[in-house]
Order: structure tokens, then sequence, then C-alpha cells
């Protein structure tokens, strides 16, 4: 089944303790991408990706870093977290096409940062 | 600035008329426009693509339109049932920004019996 996956679902953690979330995809998909989501705000990119070791910056990417290593995986990582990044955040991968870049979304993964 | 602007209050309509979200947009370019539907905890699901030199596109009971002059992308669903209440997004995807999708804050669409 083509998915994408996120882990964990459900995060509590403590201010300035680092974390990664795993994003990974099974469709070979070239573009994969982080997004975070607020009340009010929508879905912000944070980061995205191309291809492998090639990444960008989205509108929100202050405190936050990634890495695209393989093409199935795209991780990403809170360095020192802080209660300002709790928040939903989905990962999503898209591949360019007839469709454009149709993000097929992973099932979200709740943060908590106390 | 640049801003993708969705209706920003909830939508309730009755059952069998057809529901009618907007999303206008500034400063940008946009090479095409997506519409998603989430439901809530879930991630949103692709629903329809129009591109900039594409006026209308159907799908079904959906339709989107896209107007460059207004900057604007309405997106229909006819005969609504319940089943369609969720909150619908739009997504631009600006030229030559290969990989950047900004979304709409979202509408929320009820559908009552």
């Amino acid at each position: 089944e083509a998915q994408v996956t996120q882990n964990p679902r459900y995060l509590i953690t403590v201010t300035g303790k680092k974390l990664t979330v795993t994003c990974s995809q099974n469709m070979n998909h070239e573009y994969m991408s982080w997004y975070r989501q607020d009340p009010g705000l929508g879905l912000r990119q944070i980061y995205y990706s191309m291809n492998v070791e090639v990444t960008d910056k989205g509108d929100v990417p202050e405190g936050y870093k990634v890495s695209r290593k393989e093409k199935r995986n795209f991780p990403l990582i809170l360095e020192s977290p802080s209660p300002n990044q709790t928040s939903l955040y989905f990962c999503a991968s898209s591949s360019p096409g007839q469709k454009g870049d149709t993000q097929y979304f992973g099932p979200g993964t709740r943060l908590t940062v106390l | 600035s640049q801003k993708i602007e969705q209706n920003s209050e909830a939508l309730n309509i009755q059952e069998g008329k057809t529901a009618t979200l907007t999303c206008n947009y500034t400063n940008y370019s946009p090479a095409y426009l997506q519409w998603y539907r989430q439901d809530p905890g879930r991630g949103p699901v692709f629903l329809l693509l129009i591109r900039e030199n594409e006026k209308e596109k159907r799908k079904e009971r959906l339709k989107v339109t896209f107007d460059t002059t207004l900057k604007q992308s309405l997106f229909h669903i006819t005969a609504s049932q319940p089943a369609d209440s969720a909150t619908y997004l739009c997504a631009l995807a600006p030229y030559n920004q290969g990989g950047k999708l900004i979304f709409g804050q979202g509408t929320e669409l009820s559908v009552k019996p």
C-alpha cells in the first residue's frame, strides 16, 4: 500500500531535549516536505527536499533541521525544542507530473513541548 | 505582502445544496492551485488541481474554477452530503519554485441533513 508514515504519532517532551520525528514514504517520490499546522494559521511549510541531499527552507524553518540521505526518508530534527514548537506536524511526499506536486500526507505527529 | 486567504467563517449548508468555497491570493504568480480535504486529526487528501491556463476542472460532484484576473479560485461541491463535512484547503504552487506549496488556512464546511 502506498503510504507516508511518521513516528511517533504523539510526543510530549520538555524544553531543550533534542528530538527527531521520522518520515518515510514507499512511493519513490522525489519531493518531500514537512509542515506544521496551528489553529488559525493553517499548514505552513517548514522545509522541503527535491531529492537526496537537496533541501530548502520553507516559510517557518527556524528551530528545525532536516536531512535527506536516502530517497525514502526525511527526518525532522528539533535540536532544542521550545513551547512555541508545540504543534501538529505533517510529512508529505510528491512527484512532479500530471497532477503537479500532489502531496501525499502522513497521519501527523502531535508534539507538545512543556 | 504575499497572502492566500480562504473564507475564515465556517460554512453551514443544507444537504442537497451546492457549497461554494473561495480562495483568494495576492502577490503570487501561481503555476497551479490545488484543493485538499482534511478531516479532524488526519492529514489532508488531494482532491483537484487547476493550472493557471485553465478556467475550470471537474471531478464527479466537485468543480474548481480559476480566475487569474481576480486572483481567485472557487471550489464547488454540488448535491452536498453530510459526508462532505470537513475542512477544505487550497494550496498554491508559485512559478519556478519546485517543491514549494503555500496553503490557505482552510474553510470548515458543515452539511446538515
